[in-house]
């Protein structure tokens, strides 16, 4: 079953702070997230795995809820390049199979 | 440097035809997946493979074939194409449980 994220769009000013959400209603063994730019292939920005360890990117940070099966995005003070679609993929079982969600369009604006 | 690539970028078919797309990755990675993207919409997981002579469905496999017969590439056979398998797909790899490098992706429209 697909998690689910919300906000589906946001749109910001420079330097503002956001945060994306990814929720799932099965136990989760990591989280992985992405951006997309238009017409372009998902980036890696964020890996979160059961127990707490997080790689990824120095400016993005996120966390990690096991018991309510939830992950965050934070994405702090805001730049024009950080505009695009984000989208998280969970995986259940350590099999390395991403479940992804719908996605999260951010827009900044200068 | 090491890459994953997919070929053709853009492809325009008929229906009923069969449509093969190729995906190459030089990482040297076990995993590796196929997802399709339609406007509007996530990812979702047509095919995947660990390992050569490794292959498995996803969400949405129907009408989709794959074979792996080396490390490198997981080409994406759809057997007759229809309209509704007009999307844009990505290929992808991976080491291991780490994350998913995808390709450009192929835009398939099919007529």
């Amino acid at each position: 079953q697909q998690p689910v994220q919300s906000p589906q769009a946001v749109i910001l000013r420079e330097g503002e702070d956001a945060v994306i959400n990814c929720s799932s209603s099965k136990a989760l063994y990591s989280v992985h997230w992405y951006r997309q730019k238009h017409g372009e292939a998902p980036v890696f920005l964020m890996i979160l795995l059961k127990g707490g360890e997080q790689k990824g990117h120095e400016k993005i940070s996120a966390s990690f809820n096991e018991k309510k099966q939830q992950s965050s995005l934070y994405l702090t003070a805001s730049q024009l390049s950080y505009s695009g679609t984000y989208f998280c993929g969970t995986d259940n079982n350590a099999g390395n199979m991403l479940t992804f969600g719908g996605g999260t369009r951010l827009m900044v604006k200068p | 440097d090491a890459e994953i690539t997919q070929s053709p970028r853009h492809k325009i078919t008929e229906t009923g035809r069969q449509v093969t797309l190729a995906c190459h990755q030089t990482w040297n990675h076990n995993n590796m997946f196929w997802y399709r993207q339609d406007l509007g919409h996530g990812l979702r997981l047509i095919h995947y493979s660990y390992g050569v002579q490794d292959t498995n469905k996803g969400e949405v496999s129907d009408g989709y074939s794959v074979s792996r017969s080396n490390t490198e590439d997981l080409p994406l056979t759809l057997e007759s194409a229809a309209s509704s398998q007009t999307s844009v797909y990505f290929c992808a790899s991976s080491p291991s449980t780490d994350t998913q490098y995808f390709g450009p992706g192929t835009r398939l429209t099919v007529l």
